[in-house]
């Protein structure tokens, strides 16, 4: 069964941009997670999806935005980007949203903010 | 607020050393408990999760934790390291019914020496 894919791997922007990341959760799971990590803060919620409805979001501003599409595939964006939003973004994905069921990660998505 | 408290930034042991890593939170109400680990250049892989009873809970690899609700702790332990056990280990919380908002420590970087 194939893992948690997160495209593209690494990007590099220029503040002020926007940029989308995607994920492609494992196949049969419905509930779709984003996180943001880095050195100074660790891992850090963002929000999180079930059934294409956000149910759960994090403390972050609101440039930061995602949806979920109806094959449960979802997709991030972040507008205006600051060189603070460099950090290494993971997806997630588990069955269901709530139960006995453990969150999958993705390899993540490097963003670079110059 | 919900919190993840991993009391050591780096460990370094040798080969055939045992292992405790510590890990309290403070969260309210009833809580699933959670171990990642991030091996270098891998995605977040899940150790061990504690849901409900038994609460010394085994792992894969030869890890295991034990709750004690009363210490609000979730210790992660293994008697025989490993070279091969090098990587970033992540305690982790989420509310029952919440299963994407996970709370992450700030991780534990071990390292083995062979």
């Amino acid at each position: 069964k194939a893992g948690v894919t997160q495209t593209p791997r690494y990007l590099i922007k220029t503040r002020g941009q926007q940029v989308t990341l995607s994920c492609s959760p494992i196949s049969g799971h419905r509930s779709v997670s984003w996180y943001q990590q880095t050195p100074g803060q660790g891992l850090q919620f963002l929000f999180e999806y079930f059934s294409e409805t956000q149910r759960n979001k994090g403390n972050f501003p609101g440039r930061f935005s995602g949806r979920q599409f109806s094959n449960s595939r979802s997709e991030m964006n972040v507008s205006t980007l600051e060189l603070g939003d460099s950090a290494l973004y993971l997806c997630a994905s588990s069955l269901a949203q709530s139960g006995n069921s453990p969150l999958h990660f993705g390899n993540g998505t490097r963003l670079t903010v110059t | 607020a919900q919190s993840v408290s991993q009391h050591n930034h780096h460990v370094i042991l040798s080969e055939a050393a045992s292992l405790e890593l510590g890990c309290n939170y403070s969260y309210g109400g009833t809580v699933n408990l959670f171990w990642y680990v991030q091996y270098p250049g891998q995605h977040l892989q899940l150790l061990l999760k504690y849901f409900s009873g038994d609460p010394l809970v085994k792992g894969i690899k030869g890890f295991e934790a034990e709750f004690i609700k009363s210490k609000f702790s979730f210790n992660l332990r293994k008697p025989s390291v490993q070279w091969s056990d090098t990587a970033e280990y992540f305690c982790a919380v989420n509310k029952r019914g919440s299963q994407g908002n996970l709370i992450f420590g700030k991780g534990t970087k071990l390292s083995v020496k062979p």
